[in-house]
């Protein structure tokens, strides 16, 4: 089955620099990469994914960027805020009705 | 919509009892997920059912847990006897997979802890 390691587990940045969270999978046939953000104490929510017809998606501060060669995607996240403070958990799948598999998760912490 | 509804969303309980948590999906989601997330483990899939059918429960941890989805508005997760390295957060989770979009929507979990 998929395999999913994510880097670091947990990240400190100051306010307004930037962050970059790294996740590889080991299932070739993965098409589909979404990232989800879990504040404290509240569900995890999908906040971006990105399929592998493209290699960088971006939506405002948020971007994600693929390498199907290397099997490896990355979240950056820009001007980083304390809000942006957070559990951040990558997943991939082959799409469609395949249930995708979850990173282990990192914790970014912003500092004001 | 409301979104994933989870019940209760917290509970405390004694070493040995049976402890029942509850979810409804998102009206018309065909997949719903049952998670279960730690610290030391991170969120892991429990199992999960496609139009009601349990499909996979491999990563249900032993024989104590047990999940039920009798009609596409309800599912169980039931622990019987619960012991304390059940304590975790148990997230349900809807999708409509396969179709518009492989979103997961979670809902707010429920917080276990078993004493």
């Amino acid at each position: 089955g998929e395999n999913v390691e994510q880097h670091p587990s947990t990240l400190s940045v100051q306010e307004g620099d930037s962050a970059v969270i790294k996740c590889t999978y080991s299932d070739s046939a993965s098409n589909y990469f979404p990232w989800y953000k879990q504040e404290l104490g509240k569900r995890p929510q999908l906040i971006i994914d990105i399929r592998s017809n493209v290699g960088e998606k971006k939506d405002q501060r948020i971007a994600v960027t693929l390498n199907k060669t290397a099997k490896h995607f990355s979240l950056h996240i820009t001007e980083t805020q304390p809000e942006d403070s957070a559990v951040y958990f990558c997943a991939a799948s082959k799409g469609g009705s395949y249930i995708p598999t979850f990173g282990r998760g990192t914790s970014l912490i912003v500092h004001p | 919509d409301a979104g994933v509804i989870q019940s209760p969303r917290h509970e405390v309980t004694e070493m040995g009892q049976e402890v029942t948590l509850r979810c409804k999906p998102i009206s018309g989601h065909d997949y719903l997920f049952w998670y279960r997330q730690t610290m030391m483990r991170g969120l892991e899939l429990l199992i999960y059912f496609n139009n009601n059918v349990p499909i996979d429960d491999s990563g249900m941890p032993e024989d104590r847990f047990s999940a039920k989805m009798p009609n596409a508005s309800f599912s169980n997760l039931k622990i019987q006897p619960s012991e304390p390295r059940d304590s975790a957060v148990y997230f349900c989770a809807s999708s409509p997979l396969g179709l518009a979009t492989e979103t997961q929507y979670f809902g707010p979990g429920t917080r276990l802890l078993v004493l």
